[in-house]
């Protein structure tokens, strides 16, 4: 079963647009990761966010965690033609002690150069 | 660093037909992972390893796919035999300890089922 819900399916924005992605979720997690996936490849890991975390930066990538409702969003800044992929969200529900990551449905982001 | 090796890339069958797929994870790594992903869909976890034992098989059809991973290195799934709702891409993922971590993916297996 799908545990994460990303919103919207697609988005398509021009180069040097924000985008901004959401994943919403069902259960109590252990931490929240993103990944990226190119078109006939595989899965790529973005980020991290655990779940005692807000927010988290890496280069163009800000996560935020709202555990109280349930959602997280991606936020890619000033976005390339490279950025275009599914991204997916993937909630890990293993308490820390082993990894259960559960992917949602994903949002395919289209950047017209 | 070499990455999660997997092969074959395509493999093209007939229902009723077996196949089965092969990974190797990256050295060290103690979990590996086989995700199923059809079109259109995010990854489903079909079974999860820790070195040789298996933690998680809980969404695999074992009636027709079975998977090992012998000596904790590499692992091959199996689906015997197949249908044509089997059509998806496999995808193998390791991770260092299994714990709260992040996963690295191989390419995948594209198959397709006539």
């Amino acid at each position: 079963s799908q545990q994460g819900e990303e919103d919207p399916q697609a988005l398509s924005i021009q180069e040097g647009e924000n985008a901004t992605m959401n994943c919403s979720y069902k259960t109590s997690i252990n931490n929240l990761q993103w990944y990226r996936q190119n078109s006939g490849r595989g899965l790529v890991h973005l980020i991290l966010i655990r779940s005692n975390e807000r927010e988290k930066h890496s280069g163009r990538l800000r996560v935020t965690l709202d555990t109280s409702k349930k959602s997280s969003s991606l936020l890619i800044t000033a976005s390339r033609a490279a950025d275009t992929a599914s991204y997916f969200c993937a909630t890990d529900r293993g308490g820390g002690a082993t990894n259960k990551l559960i992917f949602g449905t994903g949002t395919l982001l289209a950047v017209q150069p | 660093e070499a990455g999660v090796a997997q092969s074959p890339r395509y493999k093209i069958i007939e229902k009723r037909q077996s196949v089965a797929f092969w990974c190797n994870p990256i050295s060290g790594h103690a979990t590996l992972y086989w995700y199923q992903q059809i079109l259109g869909q995010g990854p489903k976890l079909l079974i999860q390893f820790q070195n040789n034992g298996v933690v998680d098989d809980s969404q695999l059809p074992k009636d027709r796919f079975s998977a090992e991973r012998l000596k904790g290195v590499d692992s091959t799934l199996k689906i015997q035999p197949a249908k044509l709702e089997d059509s998806a891409v496999y995808l193998c993922a390791s991770s260092l300890l299994g714990m709260g971590e992040k996963l690295f993916f191989g390419s995948g297996t594209q198959l397709s089922v006539l």
